[in-house]
């Protein structure tokens, strides 16, 4: 079965260190997105891209970057970590049909805490 | 303006009663699609439902249907015959194929269903 995996699954940081969380979907989707969630936020974009070599800063993009080298993934790197971006990370994919429907499929989360 | 709004952080019902929970929109574009996804306290997201913009009819499975008054610009989701495993979170989320083709989430409804 195609799936979206997302590695760790947990991690715990130093403030001022860089964090990589990768994310690997075998759906064979173009489009792939980077989400945080917090408590009273919801669901935020951070980053999306729409094929290979494609990225896209979204709503809290500061402090991120992705880059997208193949299909199957997209590792969100945190260049120097901050407390603020302890939260949880999830990643997804949905297919690029040019239609409305076709859900996002969700990785398992990745929590992230930076002391 | 926030493209989905949730307006109730907080839900009760009672088991096997109905509940619905509500989601307005934002949106100028004729094609989008509507989803509500379940996020029990495992933490995964589960996809629920989806309604497309031209749907004539409100989308059901199973136990959840949409109740989708388009000049309203609500998508909210009804479950009938609560169970306790419908105790999570729902999030809203809206797609527009054709204006950078991302999900919008709302900031989500915590369920609880009382035995």
């Amino acid at each position: 079965d195609a799936e979206i995996t997302q590695s760790p699954r947990h991690k715990i940081t130093e403030t001022g260190r860089q964090v990589t969380l990768a994310c690997h979907q075998t759906w064979n989707h173009n489009n792939m997105f980077w989400y945080r969630q917090d408590l009273g936020h919801g669901l935020r974009l951070i980053h999306y891209s729409y094929g290979v070599h494609d990225t896209n800063k979204g709503e809290v993009s500061d402090g991120y970057s992705v880059s997208r080298s193949n299909t199957e993934d997209l590792p969100l790197t945190l260049e120097s970590a901050a407390s603020s971006q302890t939260s949880v990370y999830f990643c997804a994919s949905s297919e690029n049909s040019g239609r409305a429907s076709g859900e996002l499929f969700f990785g398992e989360g990745s929590r992230l805490t930076v002391l | 303006a926030q493209k989905i709004t949730q307006t109730q952080p907080g839900m009760f019902v009672q088991e096997k009663e109905a509940v619905t929970l509500d989601c307005t929109y934002d949106t100028s574009d004729p094609s989008y699609g509507l989803f509500w996804y379940k996020q029990p306290s495992s933490g995964e997201m589960i996809f629920l439902i989806y309604q497309g913009s031209y749907d004539q009819q409100n989308a059901t499975e199973g136990r959840y249907s949409l109740n989708f008054q388009k000049a309203r610009k609500s998508a909210n989701l009804v479950i009938s015959a609560s169970q306790l495993g419908d105790s999570a979170m729902y999030f809203c989320a809206m797609r527009e194929p054709f204006n950078g083709n991302q999900f919008y989430f709302g900031t989500g409804t915590s369920l609880t269903v009382i035995p």
